[in-house]
């Protein structure tokens, strides 16, 4: 079983949806991050929290230490939020790593 | 601010072969992580440093090694390619233990 698993694996939506993407994680962890990927690799750190809920724009982030869980949504969907959305823990102690979920490929249809 | 930049983007190589990958931090940023990117595995630690002391390593064999000079540049190296070590090669950097800025990648091919 992955250290961290995301829900769902892929994702079609209406322009002006709310989404929603699930992160489960089983490790401690200092924080848990969301990352963006748009097609051609380049990866943008949404949100690195870790406890209660950011909101930046229309993408909200929420995470439940005692339940091990994330989510993160996007208000009234964009075709331009189309990419994968990657959610990643970092496991505690004085490091960087990253253990990554496999990722949501999030489709916005207009 | 410039960001995260890695050279070269691309890369094709053959098997047998080394290669090694540069990545330049955000000014002011002393942590460097590299993580591989590919389709089956999806993105996997490879190794951090900081302030030129390596602080953490995934579970790659030792043909993956890295350094990082003391203006935070790192590099890493692949020895004796495996079709297999075709990727993404991605680094991060952060000022501390916080946000890391990923810079574009460096796509490997081996033949």
């Amino acid at each position: 079983k992955n250290e961290v698993e995301q829900s769902p694996q892929n994702l079609t939506a209406q322009e002006g949806e709310f989404i929603t993407i699930n992160c489960s994680y089983s490790v401690g962890i200092s924080a848990l991050h969301w990352l963006q990927q748009h097609p051609g690799g380049g990866i943008v750190s949404l949100f690195m929290l870790s406890s209660g809920k950011k909101k930046h724009g229309r993408l909200i982030a929420t995470i439940n230490i005692q339940e091990k869980h994330s989510s993160l949504h996007i208000t009234a969907s964009h075709p331009r939020d189309s990419a994968v959305y990657i959610c990643a823990v970092s496991p505690g102690g004085a490091t960087n790593k990253l253990i990554f979920g496999t990722g949501t490929l999030l489709a916005v249809q207009p | 601010k410039a960001g995260v930049t890695q050279t070269p983007r691309y890369l094709i190589k053959t098997r047998g072969q080394q290669v090694t990958l540069s990545c330049s931090p955000i000014s002011g940023h002393r942590s460097v992580s590299w993580y591989q990117q590919t389709p089956g595995q999806g993105l996997q630690f490879l190794f951090e440093y900081f302030s030129e002391t390596q602080r953490n390593k995934g579970n790659f064999p030792g043909r993956f090694s890295g350094r990082q000079f003391s203006n935070s540049r790192s590099e890493m190296n692949v020895s004796t390619l495996e079709l297999g070590d075709s990727a993404l090669y991605l680094c991060a950097s952060a000022r501390g233990t916080d946000t890391q800025y990923f810079g574009p990648g460096t796509r490997l091919t081996v033949l």
